[in-house]
């Protein structure tokens, strides 16, 4: 079982839509929870953090972490097509220097 | 542009064969990570340097080896390559290496084809 599962989709929506993506992980051990975006042939780059359980909320984006269910999500409100890009969780214990990436989902808004 | 350069951006070579991938981190960074990422298996860390020590090993394959060099840039050698090696390979840099207390910064990457 991979420590982390993220569905690789593909995701297609219309532009104005509210997306949900989602990770589910295995390993208790894992306090910090970030949400990677990779445009095409780029190198990804981080676009929210999380710190063990909660919400956090940056302009559209909404990081959602249920530690109980081991289950992170991530939530883009009046999605946008420069929103198109494959999203990554990545996720970190407490102790260590190793952070799990999910797969990642591939998101198209569509105008 | 995150300041990780990567060189070279593409590389093409047969198997058996052993390149070297070159790292160079955001200024101020002390800490350089290895990734690989391929369609099948996504992003997977294979190892971390702190100031020119070896710090954390991931999936890292016993064919491929790394060092960070006292300049702080890092160089990955892949050797006897495989068809299965072919991949994206990225770096990232973050500023001390505390884990997931600190935010890497990803290079373009490598992009690497055996043939």
């Amino acid at each position: 079982q991979k420590e982390v599962e993220q569905d690789p989709g593909p995701l297609s929506v219309p532009e104005g839509a509210i997306v949900s993506l989602n990770c589910t992980y295995s390993n208790s051990a894992f306090q910090y929870f970030m949400w990677y975006r990779q445009y095409s042939r780029k190198g990804p780059e981080l676009l929210m953090y999380t710190y063990s359980s909660g919400n956090k909320e940056d302009g559209r984006f909404t990081a959602q972490v249920d530690k109980s269910s081991k289950y992170i999500s991530l939530f883009i409100r009046d999605s946008q097509p420069s929103d198109s890009a494959t999203y990554l969780c990545a996720m970190s214990a407490s102790t260590g220097n190793q952070f799990y990436f999910g797969t990642g989902t591939s998101l198209t808004v569509i105008p | 542009d995150s300041g990780v350069t990567q060189t070279p951006k593409h590389l093409i070579t047969a198997t058996g064969q052993r390149v070297t991938l070159r790292c160079s981190p955001r200024s101020g960074d002390l800490s350089v990570y290895w990734y690989q990422q391929s369609l099948d298996q996504g992003l997977q860390f294979l190892i971390h340097y702190y100031n020119g020590e070896e710090r954390a090993k991931g999936n890292i394959l016993e064919r491929f080896s790394a060092q960070q060099f006292p300049d702080l840039h890092s160089e990955l050698n892949l050797s006897s390559l495989e068809l299965g090696d072919s991949a994206l390979y990225f770096c990232a840099s973050s500023v001390a290496g505390r884990g997931g207390l600190e935010t890497q910064y990803f290079g373009p990457g490598t992009r690497l084809l055996v043939l």
